[in-house]
């Protein structure tokens, strides 16, 4: 079965730039989705096949995806933005998740 | 506006039965695909079960087949999960989340109710 893997937590500063990957092999042939989760609340898709941005969500989430690696990128990070992120492809019948990053905003 | 309220959680017993139900609104639900996810307590997100818009076809994940049946009543914009078997790793909120047009990621998510699994 196929498998993403995040890095468990990413810090960032107030106002700088935060990059989150999400690895599997040859990721780049796929179409990978990213979901914000914070605390209490259902998952809010931000990112959808690789690069799109869902209306409402802010032009400061982007994301890449090449090689075996996915980018979620965050400029100008907020507080607000911390939060819970995870990846997802679809892969044979099956939904798969990343294991999830805590992002930390310092 | 689209909305997925789920209901139907609560305390099992190892080994007991529960029912899920998802109301849909705010969209023409017989048009889309659905899917139920799960998160246990500080873990992260896990793929559940999907169902084709018509319901005709139906997939799960290896760790509920056989236990979970997902299933859909367009007539009454409901989704449903029957969840026989109950372990204590079912332990989780599920979430009723729809599919965008391609199937393949999931646009829309309810709240979420709390399955615990415990004697």
């Amino acid at each position: 079965s196929y498998e993403l893997t995040q890095p468990l937590s990413v810090s960032v500063a107030l106002g700088q730039t935060a990059r989150i990957t999400c690895g599997g092999n040859n990721i780049g042939s796929k179409n990978v989705h990213w979901y914000q989760q914070k605390p209490g609340q259902a998952p809010v898709l931000v990112i959808y096949r690789d690069s799109n941005r869902p209306s409402g969500i802010p032009e400061r989430f982007s994301g890449s995806n090449s090689g075996n690696t996915a980018t979620l990128t965050i400029s100008r990070a907020q507080a607000g933005d911390e939060a819970d992120y995870y990846c997802q492809v679809w892969d044979s019948s099956t939904w798969v998740f990343g294991g999830g990053t805590k992002l930390t905003v310092l | 506006e689209v909305q997925l309220v789920e209901s139907g959680g609560g305390l099992v017993q190892p080994g007991g039965s529960l029912r899920l139900s998802c109301a849909a609104s705010g969209f023409t639900f017989s048009s889309y695909e659905m899917n139920w996810v799960r998160q246990a307590p500080g873990k992260g997100l896990e793929w559940v079960s999907y169902i084709s818009s018509s319901g005709s076809t139906i997939y799960y994940a290896d760790s509920v087949k056989g236990r979970f049946t997902i299933s859909r009543d367009n007539a009454k914009n409901s989704l449903y999960l029957q969840m026989n078997s109950l372990r204590a790793e079912d332990t989780a909120v599920y979430y009723c989340a729809r599919a965008d047009y391609s199937g393949t990621y999931f646009d829309y998510w309810g709240q979420g109710t709390l399955v615990t699994v415990s004697s």
